[in-house]
């Protein structure tokens, strides 16, 4: 099986502060990247795609390095809401997505 | 659109009895999955279809079957229960496998 690796954390940050994610992949092949978020006992839900271009949706910034085999994640300004698990999630030649375990972020007052 | 629907929510089995988890979706989304989700594990793809009448097995296909008779229904039959298959089962579909998954609220097993 092929292999995405996160920090499980936990990352505990104040609000308005700042927290960076990676993670890295194995399989040089694949072809789509993305993070989800999954709150405490819901279902994953997609935050981002990750180009290689590097995206930004809000406070929120993916990056793909396709020589090092990461992806990172930026959380500006943080709120009390963010706190939740963020999964990395590859998606290599088939339809089958590769799921890392996830990061727990606790954003606190 | 309900989205992607996932019953029961909750279940507990004895060894050795089956049972079926059921996943429909209203989007008519041609590529529907089973992942299972453990502690400490990031989920984990059981079976997956392409569309109606075709399925492919996962990484974890052991101890579950599935079938696409319609596009709307995946179902998941365990056929024998264990204590190996308590976890979390999340049920998603998207237009095809490419395209962005969304997740079932999924449902809860617990085996005796």
């Amino acid at each position: 099986r092929k292999e995405v690796e996160q920090d499980p954390g936990p990352f505990n940050v104040p609000e308005g502060a700042t927290v960076a994610f990676n993670c890295t992949y194995s399989n040089s092949a694949s072809q789509s990247f993305f993070w989800y978020r999954q709150d405490c006992r819901k279902e994953p839900k997609l935050l981002m795609s990750v180009y290689s271009s590097g995206n930004e949706d809000g406070r929120f910034t993916a990056q793909l390095n396709r020589a090092s085999q990461y992806i990172s994640l930026l959380i500006r300004d943080s709120k009390l809401s963010d706190s939740a698990t963020y999964l990395c999630v590859v998606r290599d030649s088939g339809y089958a997505l590769n799921f890392g375990k996830g990061t727990s972020l606790l954003v606190t007052p | 659109n309900a989205g992607v629907t996932q019953t029961p929510k909750f279940q507990v089995l004895k060894t050795g009895q089956s049972m079926t988890l059921q996943c429909a979706q209203d989007m008519n989304h041609e590529y529907m999955s089973w992942y299972r989700q453990d502690p400490g594990m990031g989920l984990r793809l059981i079976h997956y279809s392409v569309g109606a009448g075709i399925t492919d097995q996962g990484e974890v296909p052991n101890g579950y079957n599935v079938s696409r008779s319609t596009t709307e229904d995946f179902p998941l039959r365990l056929l024998s229960a264990a204590p190996s298959q308590t976890s979390v089962y999340f049920c998603a579909s998207s237009y095809s496998g490419e395209d962005t998954q969304y997740f079932g609220p999924g449902t809860r097993l617990t085996v005796l």
